[in-house]
């Protein structure tokens, strides 16, 4: 089984200063990570992913995420943040070993709040 | 990218009238595609994974009969909610992965703008 957490349900950031928003993940198998952003009324929209490689991942919008196997975290990270980065975000994982289907699991969302 | 699409975006009907939702790939075909519902403040929650050429897969909990779900076309997958009663009202979103079963084209899923829900 997998399982995504996401300990924090709100992050309060000013404009300019540094964000993270933190992942942790659970798989039997190595992960497929993913960050996805939703603003109010939408659908998600991706923001980056590791699959291998390097493990600091730069994404949309200035954003970057670090893979760090040994704590097994995805945290989400920006230098600068933008009052436009307010928003709900979710860290997913998906088991590439999975063969039942490809299936995402979510965490439970941080909504981030930048205030100017 | 590619796009995915859902229609409608807003939806308000009376309990006990059925609801239909599309999921559409625009751009690309889609073999299967994912059904996610969300409630207010709360994560996705995937319902089942729709599968051209076959039944759905239910993820446990979710009532079938309640949730009918077509894969009509390598473009097309509706969800259609059955007499539907306030409880249903929520988020609905579609995702698609775009090529097909294996490898890398499953990397990334792409998630439509999501269907909202009202039942009254």
């Amino acid at each position: 089984a997998q399982s995504v957490a996401q300990p924090e349900d709100q992050v309060n950031v000013a404009e300019g200063n540094p964000l993270t928003v933190k992942c942790t993940y659970s798989v039997s198998g190595n992960p497929y990570l993913f960050w996805y952003v939703q603003y109010p009324n939408r659908g998600l929209q991706f923001l980056l992913k590791y699959i291998t490689g390097d493990n600091l991942v730069k994404g949309s919008y200035g954003f970057e995420a670090e893979f760090n196997k040994s704590q097994t975290s995805f945290h989400l990270k920006k230098p600068s943040a933008l009052v436009s980065d307010s928003a709900l975000y979710f860290c997913a994982v998906r088991d590439y070993t999975d063969n039942a289907g490809n299936m995402l699991t979510f965490g439970g969302g941080t909504r981030l709040m930048v205030k100017p | 990218g590619a796009v995915v699409s859902q229609h409608p975006s807003w939806v308000i009907c009376k309990s006990g009238t059925s609801v239909k939702i599309e999921c559409r790939s625009l751009d690309f075909q889609a073999t299967t595609m994912f059904w996610y519902r969300q409630f207010p403040k709360q994560s996705l929650m995937l319902m089942a994974t729709s599968n051209e050429g076959s039944k759905a897969t239910y993820e446990q909990g979710v009532e079938k009969d309640k949730f009918l779900i077509n894969h009509a076309s390598l473009t097309l997958s509706t969800l259609t909610v059955t007499s539907a009663h306030p409880e249903d009202s929520s988020f609905y979103i579609c995702s698609a992965p775009p090529g097909l079963a294996g490898g890398n084209p499953w990397e990334t899923q792409y998630f439509g703008p999501g269907t909202r829900l009202l039942v009254l």
